[in-house]
């Protein structure tokens, strides 16, 4: 069965300080990835997608960029965060551009 | 940009009772979703429908396509505490290639 894990589940950041959060993808092959982000009582909004490896389409201008360096593995990164980037940041993927998506467990981030 | 207007906003019941929560939007969907979100977790997809009329069961919940596919709702019979949580709807316009576009939750409380 197919599984995401995402990492970390939590983290705390200074300003100005880079971020990398990971999100892999295991038991299928080729799928559409999804990075989300949720700010508090908040629906989810759509940052990133990709349908294969090197392709990444933005839905939101921001100082956040996303990478698909292998099939299964889906990074988000910032070279300097902001205050207003904290919350909550859900990858998800789908077996076809228009299959159900599947959410991994979030990653709570906080910037102080 | 397209919206899904999802409602209510909150739901405050007793155990035992059923719920309704519906979306509608102006434009046509392809496909219905409906996720459950607990706290700090990332969305889990209950229901999915894919053809306009469509009326799927879940266990306890039920969701429908609407027949103008501009709408659905999700039914909940017989709530449990553990029915506590957000609930989203998300649609997928008819274009190939469009991510999908969440409502804004409807946060479900149960007091036993």
């Amino acid at each position: 069965s197919q599984t995401i894990h995402q990492w970390p589940a939590t983290l705390v950041q200074p300003v100005g300080s880079p971020l990398s959060l990971e999100c892999t993808v295991e038991g299928t092959s080729n799928p559409n990835l999804y990075w989300y982000r949720q700010a508090a009582g908040r629906g989810l909004q759509l940052l990133f997608y990709s349908v294969g490896i090197g392709q990444i389409s933005s839905e939101v201008p921001q100082n956040l960029s996303a990478s698909r360096p292998q099939d299964r593995q889906f990074i988000l990164s910032s070279k300097k965060l902001l205050l207003s980037d904290s919350g909550f940041y859900l990858c998800a993927w789908s077996e076809v551009q228009r299959g159900p998506q599947h959410f991994g467990d979030g990653t709570r981030l906080s910037i102080l | 940009g397209q919206q899904l207007n999802q409602s209510p906003q909150s739901m405050f019941i007793q155990e035992g009772e059923d719920v309704s929560m519906n979306c509608t939007s102006s434009s046509i969907f392809n496909t219905w979703l409906w996720y459950k979100q607990d706290p700090g977790e990332g969305p889990v997809l209950l229901i999915a429908l894919y053809k306009a009329g469509e009326l799927t069961s879940n266990g306890r919940l039920t969701a429908q396509f609407g027949i103008t596919r501009k709408d659905s709702f999700l039914n909940i019979s017989a709530s449990i505490p553990s029915d506590v949580g957000i609930y989203f709807c998300a649609g997928q316009l008819s274009k190939a290639g469009t991510a999908l576009i969440f409502g804004k939750g409807t946060t479900l409380s149960v007091s036993s």
